[in-house]
């Protein structure tokens, strides 16, 4: 249980371009999901946390306009990065929780990740 | 302060000998629960173990074991004969029962390769 599926899982796209990250679901109702973003050999960073049926919580320091959050419904939330850039390209990686996963004995569950280049 | 740290940037180990990767951690909060996640150059990232605040005994699942030294603030995580599947990015992290609304800590990782 609690599959947590991404897509797509590379990306390559011309600066300048928007790109959508899907994060879906499989077998659980998420209403929260987390967005993080990795560099190479480096920490996962928490960009945001979106609840089901609200607007995104955006961590210190990340531009809401530039990656968007919407999490319409149960199962799927989408990050869209607007007007990619090089500096953009990184790895992002999403995880789900449903109401009992957010309590502090969960683990979380992670889609794939997404690698995201931006030429 | 961070809330956890990952002291050893890289390791090394012989297959079939364990090793151990170190994590410190900070809260002040009595319930919280520590992660182990593993993260192969594919990317994905893997849940190892769990440990909770208010567990007794230290966390075993299979080779991986978690050291935990509640008054040290440390969860160390020990895996017995190595495997050359075992090289990768080792994270340990850490959830709040009452503060941070359900997000999860991490520290900088361990690469951890195993050497036949």
């Amino acid at each position: 249980g609690a599959v947590v599926s991404q897509h797509p899982s590379w990306v390559i796209c011309k600066s300048g371009t928007s790109v959508k990250i899907e994060c879906r679901s499989l077998d659980f109702q998420a209403t929260t999901m987390f967005w993080y973003r990795q560099f190479p050999k480096q920490s996962l960073m928490l960009m945001a946390t979106s609840n089901e049926g609200s607007k995104a919580t955006y961590e210190q320091g990340v531009e809401k306009d530039k990656f968007l959050i919407n999490h319409a419904s149960l199962t799927l939330s989408t990050l869209t990065v607007t007007s990619a850039h090089p500096e953009d390209s990184s790895f992002y990686i999403c995880s789900a929780s449903d109401r009992g996963q957010l309590a502090y004995n969960s683990p979380l569950h992670f889609g794939n990740g997404t690698r995201l280049t931006v030429t | 302060a961070q809330k956890i740290t990952q002291t050893q940037p890289g390791m090394f180990v012989q297959e079939k000998e364990a090793v151990t990767l170190d994590c410190t951690y900070d809260t002040s909060d009595p319930s919280y629960g520590l992660f182990w996640y593993k993260q192969p150059s594919s990317g994905e990232m893997i849940f190892l173990i769990y440990q909770g605040s208010y567990d007794q005994q230290n966390a075993t699942e299979g080779r991986y074991s978690l050291n935990f030294q509640k008054a040290r603030k440390s969860a160390n995580l020990v895996i017995s004969a190595s495997q050359l599947g075992d090289s990768a990015m080792y994270f340990c992290a850490m959830r709040e029962g009452n503060t941070n609304a359900g997000k999860s800590t991490f520290g900088d990782g361990t690469t951890l390769t195993v050497k036949p």
